[in-house]
């Protein structure tokens, strides 16, 4: 079955660029989600189709996708950005990575 | 105002039956297709399944780990999809969530969630 793999946990600095990776076989073929999940919350669509982002979501996020990694990239970190995110996709089924523990040391 | 509000969790014995409840609002019901996604206490996203769009016959599809043991459908005059889950086992304690797959094209994108709804499966 199909597997995407995060880093279980990513630090940055206040104001700094965070990236998060997501790998998988070939995934650069496929389009990628990502969601962003805060403590005792539903997760939040941030990224979809590679490179879009919904209607509310702030500019500082941003998607990329290419060959076997997909990347979502936080510009000017804040505090409120702490949290947990997770790529998703499909392939004969939807698939999840297994998710990125943010910190905002 | 898109609203997905789940319902129906709770507390049932190993090899007991439950039946949750994902009641949409704010959009046509029909158009869309819902998916189930569950989340274990500290534990990450895992795709439960789903029921297409009309468009889409309505048709489901599980994940290969549940085995046949739960069943979603839907009532579009009540705009609320359903997970029947028999059989149920200890490791499938979690939080129920239902999402919403806008128009039902392309790869699977969850614009919206529920609050999510708890299952805890114990003796």
């Amino acid at each position: 079955s199909y597997e995407l793999t995060q880093p279980p946990s990513v630090s940055v600095s206040p104001g700094q660029t965070a990236s998060i990776t997501c790998s998988g076989d070939r995934l650069g073929n496929k389009d990628a989600s990502w969601y962003q999940q805060k403590p005792g919350q539903s997760p939040v669509l941030v990224i979809y189709q590679n490179i879009k982002r919904p209607s509310g979501i702030s500019e500082r996020f941003s998607g990329s996708n290419s060959q076997n990694t997909a990347t979502l990239t936080i510009s000017g970190t804040q505090a409120m950005d702490e949290a947990d995110y997770y790529c998703q996709t499909w392939d004969s089924g939807t698939v999840f990575g297994g998710g990125t523990k943010l910190t905002v040391l | 105002e898109v609203q997905l509000v789940e319902s129906g969790g709770g507390l049932v014995q190993p090899g007991g039956s439950l039946k949750l409840s994902c009641a949409a609002s704010g959009f046509t019901f029909s158009d869309s297709a819902i998916y189930w996604v569950r989340q274990g206490s500290g534990k990450g996203l895992e795709w439960v399944g789903r029921i297409r769009s009309r468009a889409n016959n309505y048709a489901t599809a599980y994940a290969a780990s549940l085995k046949g043991r739960f069943t979603i459908s839907s009532d579009n005059s009540q705009s609320t999809a359903y997970l029947q889950m028999n059989s149920l086992k200890t490791e499938d304690t979690a939080v129920y969530y239902c999402s919403r797959h806008y128009l039902d094209i392309g790869t699977p994108t969850f614009d919206s969630w529920g609050q999510g709804t708890l299952v805890t499966v114990s003796s």
